[in-house]
């Protein structure tokens, strides 16, 4: 089962920062918070991934609290093609572990 | 990142017939890949595991014999949907993981639709 919560959908201006906030307050110290996001009808897309550190690709940033029960991801400067549902999931780092999404965020990004 | 592909992108069959679909991995060798389901409007739902060469894991409520996973080498696992039926129509999905990495890549997905 699914051990993050995300709001069902969020609005963003383009060209602004989209912050999509997930919850996983029962998080185990070895899970790995992942973000994929899948636009409409193709396969999810891989984001970024961290433990306990900030992370930032060329993509996006992931800001995990201290305490690990939440994270945020940030599109700096959102486009209309950021328009997807986004997945925030918590997994243990061996190959073969399953993901089990939740119910994702729906962000669309507003011209 | 690493490239998986989906084979077909959509199919429409008739009811009772068996559909086969095909998931590879391109550049990498997946020693594990998932298969999902995806309703519209839902979240994908995680059907199965299978690790090359061995029997797949089922997830809780997916009939094995309906749902054929074979995962015979370490770029190639099958998905063959047995006596379909309308209700089986959905956006199949499967994704690779494996290699240096335990990112898991997804494929572009199967439209099935049952007539």
């Amino acid at each position: 089962d699914a051990k993050t919560t995300q709001p069902p959908s969020m609005d963003c201006a383009e060209g602004r920062a989209a912050n999509l906030p997930c919850n996983h307050s029962t998080i185990s110290g070895n899970e790995y918070v992942y973000w994929y996001r899948q636009i409409h009808s193709q396969g999810p897309q891989y984001i970024i991934h961290g433990l306990k550190n900030n992370e930032t690709n060329e993509m996006a940033s992931l800001i995990i609290t201290e305490d690990r029960k939440s994270s945020t991801l940030i599109l700096p400067h959102a486009t209309l093609r950021d328009t997807a549902v986004y997945y925030c999931i918590v997994r243990p780092p061996n190959t073969g572990n399953q993901f089990y999404f939740g119910t994702g965020t729906s962000l669309t990004v507003i011209p | 990142g690493a490239v998986v592909s989906q084979h077909p992108s959509r199919v429409i069959c008739k009811s009772g017939t068996s559909v086969k679909i095909e998931c590879r991995s391109l550049d990498f060798q997946a020693t594990t890949m998932f298969w999902y389901r995806q309703f519209p409007k839902q979240s994908l739902m995680l059907m199965a595991t299978s690790n090359e060469g061995s029997k797949a894991t089922y997830e809780q409520g997916v009939e094995k014999d309906k749902f054929l996973i074979n995962h015979a080498s370490l770029t190639l696992s099958t998905l063959t949907v047995t006596s379909a039926h309308p209700e089986d129509s959905s956006f199949y999905i499967c994704s690779a993981s494996g290699g240096a990495t335990n990112e898991q890549f997804f494929g572009p997905g199967t439209r099935l639709t049952v007539l």
